[in-house]
């Protein structure tokens, strides 16, 4: 299984700030299938990127994804008061999808 | 528009099963697969396996083979995920979502209760 490390656990950012978010693979991530989500309390979860760097139909170009092998990041530019959140990466690429275990962003 | 509705909430008792579907709609239901997802009170999201709709083919989490079995039926283009011998870490939210270049489109939730 391809465990997905998230880092930090939470991150506490101002609005209109930069948020940098990780996500480690203990194996090397095929093909750069690797997803990330955001989850707000009550919904489900929402995607926002695929392939690692790819955004999903209606994600503001504020969000941007970078990354292969095994590190991967997500980057929010400007955050506004809608991106606090819980995001979690997602992989793909092997037989046995895996999701990391989430980061909160939260307003500082 | 891409729809997916799921079944309502559902209570059982430990060693009972449930079967939680999912109703689709605005888009050709055998061009992409299924993948269900669970989450458990407070906790992170958890993968169960996929279904791909135009070959009955199925991938199950090694966690949940031999517990687990999702079906479609595509005159409904509804999917089924069924969980049998349910324990009370069972209890979740359980999400459909459409496999396609990660979960683009996803369900409202399931929400099941394992208790005695």
């Amino acid at each position: 299984e391809n465990v997905l490390t998230q880092s930090p656990g939470t991150l506490s950012v101002s609005p209109g700030e930069e948020a940098t978010l990780s996500c480690r693979a203990s194996q090397s991530v095929s093909n750069n299938y690797l997803a990330w989500y955001q989850q707000k309390p009550g919904q489900a979860p929402r995607l926002l990127m695929y392939g690692a760097s790819s955004r999903a139909t209606g994600i503001p170009d504020r969000f941007s994804g970078s990354g292969s092998g095994t590190d991967f990041t997500l980057t929010i530019s400007r955050l506004e008061p809608e991106d606090f959140a819980v995001y979690y990466c997602h992989q793909y690429g092997s037989s046995q999808d895996t999701f990391g275990q989430g980061t909160k962003v939260e307003i500082k | 528009q891409v729809q997916l509705v799921q079944s309502g909430a559902e209570v059982k008792k430990p060693g009972a099963s449930v079967k939680v579907s999912c109703k689709t709609s605005g888009y050709t239901f055998t061009s992409y697969g299924i993948s269900w997802v669970r989450q458990a009170p407070g906790q992170g999201l958890e993968w169960m396996g996929r279904i791909r709709v135009y070959s009955g083919d199925t991938n199950y989490a090694q966690k949940f083979q031999g517990r687990v079995t999702m079906t479609t039926d595509t005159s409904t283009t509804t999917a089924y995920m069924e969980l049998r011998r349910l324990r009370s870490d069972d209890t979740a939210v359980y999400y459909c979502s459409r496999d396609a270049t990660g979960f683009d489109n996803w369900g409202q939730g399931s929400l099941v209760i394992v208790s005695s």
